[in-house]
Parts: C-alpha cells; sequence; structure tokens
C-alpha cells in the first residue's frame, strides 16, 4: 500500500486531454512540492514534472502539474501513443522523513 | 551527460548479503544527495534510501537496520550495502541523482532466493 494514492489506470485517445490524480496527507504532498516521473516498461523512471509543475528542460509543454491542498495532478493534453507509459508521483514526507512515491498509473493510449 | 552505472547485483540466499555499487559521471557528484530507489517485477517505485552531499544518511522503514548507504566522492561512487535480505528486498534497484531526483540509472537486479 502506497502512501501516495494514485488510480492504477487511465486511457484516453490520440489528441485527447487526460489528467492523472495524487493523493496524499499534511505530512507529504500537504507540506512538500510534488514530482513526477514517466516510466515505459522495461526502461529507467525519467523526470517529468518538479516542484509541482515545473517542467526541466526537454520535457513538452503538453505535460502539466497542479497541486491543491494534500493532493495533486498531473495533465497530459494532445495525448500521443508514445506517452504510453506508467506515470508516478513523488513527495518528501515529514512524518516518515523520507521520500514517498504513489502506486504508479498505467496511462494507456487507445 | 550526466551517467550512473549499478553493479553488484546477482542471486542471493535469504539472511546474505550484497553490495551495490554505483559509478557517477558527467556531474560534479560531491555536490550532490544520490537515492537507491527500488522496483519489484510489475510493482511501482519505492523509495530505499538517500545520503546528502554532507554524508547525512535517511531510510525507509522497511530497510532501516539492514541497509547501509554510503559514498566516496574520490572515486563518485555511491554504495549499497544489504544484509539480513528477504524475499521481499528481490527486485531493480536504481541509483539516482539530486533533489528532486532527475537522472536514473539503469538499474542492476538483485534476486533473494534459495
Amino acid at each position: 500500500q502506497s502512501v501516495l494514492t494514485q488510480p492504477p489506470s487511465a486511457s484516453g485517445t490520440p489528441g485527447q486531454r487526460v489528467t492523472i490524480s495524487c493523493s496524499g496527507s499534511r505530512s507529504n504532498i500537504g507540506s512538500n512540492i510534488v514530482n513526477w516521473y514517466q516510466q515505459v516498461p522495461g526502461t529507467a523512471p525519467k523526470f517529468l514534472i518538479y516542484s509541482n509543475n515545473q517542467r526541466p528542460s526537454g520535457v513538452p509543454d503538453r505535460f502539466s502539474g497542479s497541486k491543491s491542498g494534500t493532493s495533486a495532478s498531473l495533465a497530459i493534453s494532445g495525448l500521443q501513443s508514445e506517452d504510453e507509459a506508467d506515470y508516478y508521483c513523488a513527495a518528501w514526507d515529514d512524518s516518515l522523513n523520507g521520500w514517498v512515491f504513489g502506486g504508479g498509473t498505467k496511462l494507456t493510449v487507445l | 551527460e550526466v551517467q550512473l552505472v549499478e553493479s553488484g547485483g546477482g542471486l542471493v540466499q535469504p539472511g546474505g548479503s550484497l553490495r551495490l555499487s554505483c559509478a557517477a559521471s558527467g556531474f560534479t557528484f560531491s555536490t550532490y544527495d544520490m537515492h537507491w530507489v527500488r522496483q519489484a517485477t510489475g510493482k511501482g517505485l519505492e523509495w530505499v534510501s538517500a545520503i546528502g552531499s554532507a554524508g547525512d544518511t535517511y531510510y525507509s522503514g522497511s530497510v532501516k537496520g539492514r541497509f547501509t548507504i554510503s559514498r566516496e566522492n574520490a572515486k563518485k561512487s555511491l554504495y549499497l550495502q544489504m544484509n539480513s535480505l528477504r524475499a521481499g528486498d528481490t527486485a531493480v534497484y536504481y541509483c539516482a541523482r539530486g533533489i528532486p531526483i532527475d537522472y536514473w540509472g539503469q538499474g542492476t537486479l538483485v534476486t533473494v532466493s534459495s
């Protein structure tokens, strides 16, 4: 059972906008920034969003992040087939004194 | 170019020990916090341990007391000494850089089985 809760799956058709939620608590998302990672199965995770809503260099602006209270969201607009991957949220947890990840959301592009 | 290359994985019996290494290049290793993150087959990412640039260490509850993270800045290397290994420790172990984590190695597989 992950400390951060994500839906196990999400889907959309090419061109659509999809959102993936990440729910936490006061000790993690409520107090700290959220980061997002993309992982194509069989490969290492890729840095996608940091500080709730910032994109590292090279990440398309189709990807955006937001945070409100103890929840965060990742939005992907103009969905493309190459976006099919697993997505993870992460945050520091003040109570656990460590980093916590969401359980991951498998995005399928129909 | 930032590169992180893990080594030291393999098959070990329950109760045994293993030492993972991560060779870093392409950045000033000594100035970055470093992490170990693991992923069991078909499962999600699980943060294991971190070490700050000043040598401060952090562990997840599931490995505290069994695993020890360390670094050797002169060799640009990160280590994870894993003792009292259990079947539940079976996973791909990734070395990762920074806060937030911005680069990941390709991982090394640790299998704990008799």
